[in-house]
């Protein structure tokens, strides 16, 4: 099974602040890497599919970057709302796995 | 408008069964294979299963496999999670989420969009 790491698993920021967060693939897995957005009692929100293209109606604060085994999702000039818990996906093949995911929090 | 909406969870005590349901409309549901994610308490995501959009194809987690099932009925739009010899760790809110292509892999590929989940505790 592929593993997932992501880190940081806790990050503290201000608004307008930049973050990345960073996941790790156990092994190849070309570009078959998605981030999702999930808010507390929600259900989660596709943001990024495919490392690096943004899903339509994403705010372009939101990016993607990464091949193969290493990826970073990146929110510039962080807002109210983005604060929320950030999970990564591998899809390259079954059993599909996750991130451990990243809780984001105000400062 | 595409929707999702899962139905079916409770209360159960371990060994029990129960079969999830989730609702899905505003596509057409047989083009598109479909999963099911859950989240246990505090915990984050983990993928449970998916089946492809003709029913031909299934997958499954090791920490189900050989006790859920699922299947779907592309003539009512729906797919069902049944799930067997049910365990305390099991506990969890369970989402259907909608893949993006047919075949189950693709590329590129997502879950898109997904349900608001059906909460299932398995307690004595």
């Amino acid at each position: 099974d592929i593993q997932l790491t992501q880190s940081p698993s806790f990050l503290s920021a201000s608004i307008g602040d930049r973050v990345t967060i960073t996941c790790r693939a156990s092994q190849d897995i070309s570009n078959f890497l998605t981030w999702y957005q999930q808010k507390p009692g929600r259900a989660p929100k596709l943001l990024i599919y495919a490392a690096s293209r943004l899903q339509s109606g994403v705010p372009l604060r939101f990016s993607g970057s990464g091949s193969g085994a290493e990826f970073t999702l990146t929110i510039t000039g962080l807002q109210p709302e983005d604060f929320a818990t950030y999970y990564c996906q591998q899809l390259n093949n079954y059993p599909i796995t996750f991130g451990q995911g990243t809780r984001l929090e105000i400062e | 408008e595409v929707e999702l909406f899962e139905s079916g969870g409770g209360l159960i005590q371990p060994g029990g069964s129960l079969t999830l349901s989730c609702a899905a409309s505003g596509f057409m549901f047989r083009t598109y294979a479909m999963s099911w994610v859950r989240q246990a308490p505090g915990k984050g995501l983990e993928w449970v299963s998916t089946i492809s959009g003709a029913a031909d194809r299934t997958f499954y987690a090791d920490s189900v496999k050989g006790r859920f099932v699922l299947y779907r009925d592309n003539s009512k739009n729906t797919v069902s999670l049944q799930m067997n010899s049910l365990r305390v760790d099991d506990t969890a809110i369970y989402h259907c989420a909608r893949v993006r292509c047919s075949s189950a892999s693709c590329s590129p590929n997502w879950f898109d969009p997904w349900g608001p989940g059906t909460r299932v505790t398995v307690s004595s």
